[in-house]
């Protein structure tokens, strides 16, 4: 079966880097993911990771892959105050995500 | 392009009675998936919608029914509704030969 586990909360300053933590359970996963989700609002895509990849960077974001250890991470450079935020990590591995619980990150000036 | 749009926003309900969420996918998407989120809780699968027919389930019971028109518009179907049904019900979409997944703003169904 599927488990995907976070921590609940980071409290970051902003102009500093937040990383997320993700440990997952299903080694055939194929997809891994990072989604945002705003007070009210749906889910948005941040990144993604093929599971034969370790590393990929996109702007202020850089996802890291430990396929041995089943840990992903989201590092977030130079955090800004729209980055405050739940984010979610999620794995696949056919048709459906199973997603973590989230982790609330605060930005303090 | 308006992504993947929700109706209603917001509702309430009684328990025991049936609702009825709509979803309209993204432009060019084929497949619709119903997620439920529970408070505080990540999303949880319900099922999927490919060429108007229901390919896979989640752990859900039979009181959780959908649909998908021709469109691929979807409709999520809840009967006989319990407290613990309060929740965000988010619809997605993707392309059948994609592996990414675009939401919807979800609709928020609270049940007194």
């Amino acid at each position: 079966g599927e488990d995907v586990e976070q921590s609940l909360f980071l409290s970051v300053r902003e102009g500093d880097s937040s990383v997320i933590n993700c440990t997952y359970t299903d080694s055939s996963s194929t997809y891994l993911y990072w989604y945002k989700q705003e007070p009210g609002a749906g889910l948005q895509l941040l990144t993604y990771i093929f599971s034969n990849m370790d590393m990929k960077q996109d702007q202020r974001l850089t996802v890291l892959l430990n396929k041995k250890d089943k840990h992903l991470s989201l590092r977030i450079a130079d955090t800004q105050t729209g980055d405050s935020a739940i984010y979610f990590c999620a794995e696949t591995n056919d048709y459906k995500l199973s997603f973590g619980a989230g982790t609330t990150v605060t930005v303090r000036a | 392009d308006a992504g993947v749009t929700q109706s209603p926003t917001h509702l309430i309900k009684t328990r025991g009675q049936q609702v009825t969420l709509r979803c309209s996918p993204k432009s060019g998407h084929d497949t619709v998936s119903w997620y439920q989120q529970a408070l505080g809780q990540g999303p949880q699968f319900i099922f999927q919608y490919y060429e108007e027919e229901e390919r896979q389930r989640g752990n859900f019971p039979d009181r959780f029914s959908g649909h998908q028109f021709p469109n691929y518009s979807s409709e999520l179907n809840v009967n006989a509704l319990l407290l613990g049904d309060s929740a965000l019900y988010l619809c997605a979409s993707r392309f059948s030969g994609a592996n990414v997944l675009t939401f919807g703003a979800g609709s928020r169904l609270t049940v007194l």
